[in-house]
């Protein structure tokens, strides 16, 4: 079964510097995609980056981006810069194949992280 | 803002009783999904639907159901609800549903079940 592992519960950052938030995944499928969201305490979801699984580069948003290591079936975000506003919740999630009827994703626990000034 | 509306914002409400949610999509986008969060079961996908038809089913319960109108919008409808229903529900909206689409999450319903 495809399954999304997220082993912080919850880090803590000091302003200004990087963070890596860490997510591993299993899956039998060839093709998948894989997405970062961030919820912060007002509680909605907030996409951040999407990494296909033949993507040969590494997703990057602004000052997202997508550690993605697919033989070792890791897909950690890092953070650069970390301002007080990127405390929140950060969910790694994986969407099923890319060929199936549906695209529901499935969702890791979570990471909670706080930026200290 | 994702574009994807959610009403109610908040919904307290009995066990026993039945509530709407009701989700708008992103402009032009067809299809629709609902997850539920929990605190025990965490974010979970409950249904999906594509221009007004059930495209995929997740963990949702039979005291549940849900539909899409062909203006696109959606509604959730929660039954005999019981208070372990109490949780935050989110609609996010896609395209076409289709392989490389992300999902937007709208702003989400949270509802308490006392």
């Amino acid at each position: 079964a495809q399954k999304i592992t997220q082993t912080q519960p919850g880090m803590f950052v000091q302003e200004k510097e990087a963070v890596t938030l860490d997510c591993t995944y299993d899956t039998s499928d060839q093709s998948y995609g894989l997405f970062w969201y961030k919820q912060p305490s007002s509680g909605e979801m907030i996409f951040l980056i999407y990494q296909g699984s033949y993507d040969e580069q590494n997703a990057t948003e602004g000052r997202y981006s997508l550690n993605f290591q697919k033989a070792r079936k890791s897909a950690n975000l890092v953070i650069s810069a970390s301002q007080l506003g990127d405390s929140a919740m950060y969910f790694c999630a994986m969407r099923e194949g890319l060929q199936g009827a549906t695209n529901k994703l499935i969702f890791g626990t979570g990471t909670l992280l706080a930026v200290q000034p | 803002d994702s574009g994807v509306t959610q009403t109610p914002k908040h919904l307290i409400t009995a066990t026993g009783q039945r509530v709407t949610l009701r989700c708008s999509p992103r402009s032009g986008d067809l299809s629709v999904y609902w997850y539920q969060q929990s605190l025990d079961q965490g974010l979970q996908f409950l249904i999906q639907y594509y221009n007004g038809e059930e495209r995929a089913k997740g963990n949702i319960l039979e005291r549940f159901s849900a539909q899409q109108f062909p203006d696109l919008h959606s509604e959730l409808n929660l039954s005999s609800l019981e208070l372990g229903d109490s949780a935050l529900y989110f609609c996010a909206s896609s395209p076409r549903g289709g392989a490389v689409e992300t999902q937007y999450f709208g702003p989400g319903t949270r509802l308490l079940v006392l």
